[in-house]
């Protein structure tokens, strides 16, 4: 059974700062893999989706990479703001399967 | 206008009612799923569906039914809700995996958030 892991939990920065955010899973057959973003008591956001044969994916600011043979995804956060505030989550796509969520590492930017 | 919407978006019930949770997207995919969301545990699946004809019990279908009433309209309902159903219940929506590299993008509704008392 895949599981998704997200270290840390939470991570509280000064305004400014790069920042990294690690998704880990078990088991490296999957299809996709899709990083959201959630405000406090709100939906999911869609950051960013990459697909297996994909290395790494860039929205703006964000980017993420993909290793599927190590299980590993990251999310890095340039030059981060107030305004990324939030709870950042992974979701892992099993080969056949519906999408495995990690618990997510909620994000304090500090002004 | 969103393209997936939930209503209500709050909802506070007794125990032992019945409760029905809509959700409708304008995105024009055939899938859609609900999940729950619970402090400490994450998003969990409770029920999907492919098409109007095709629907699934996800992770967590005990308690809770569906109905696909058209491919933009998709309900969970709860039969006779209990206190540990509350939470945060979210529709989705993705296309079936013809959307080159966005394939199986997942689209979320803003939620609802369910008090059972």
């Amino acid at each position: 059974k895949q599981e998704v892991t997200q270290i840390p939990a939470a991570l509280s920065v000064p305004e400014g700062e790069n920042l990294v955010l690690n998704c880990s899973f078990t088991d490296s057959a999957i299809y996709n893999l899709q990083w959201f973003r959630q405000d406090p008591g709100k939906g999911l956001t869609s950051l960013l989706l990459i697909q297996s044969s994909q290395r790494e994916q860039t929205s703006g600011r964000l980017n993420a990479s993909l290793d599927k043979s190590s299980g590993r995804s990251t999310l890095y956060i340039a030059a981060s703001q107030p305004g990324d505030s939030a709870t950042y989550l992974c979701a892992v796509r099993p080969e056949g399967q519906n999408f495995v969520f990690g618990p997510g590492t909620r994000l304090s930017v500090l002004p | 206008d969103a393209d997936v919407t939930q209503t209500p978006r709050n909802r506070i019930t007794k125990t032992g009612k019945r409760i029905m949770l809509e959700c409708s997207q304008t995105k024009g995919h055939d899938r859609m799923y609900w999940y729950r969301q619970d402090p400490g545990l994450g998003l969990r699946l409770i029920y999907y569906s492919f098409d109007v004809k095709d629907i699934n019990k996800g992770e967590i279908s005990d308690g809770y039914s569906v109905s696909r009433q058209a491919q933009a309209k998709f309900s969970l309902s709860l039969e006779s809700a209990i206190p540990n159903q509350t939470a945060l219940y979210f529709c989705a929506t993705s296309d079936d995996g013809t959307g080159g590299f966005r394939a199986y993008e997942q689209f979320f509704g803003p939620g609802t958030r369910l008090t059972v008392l």
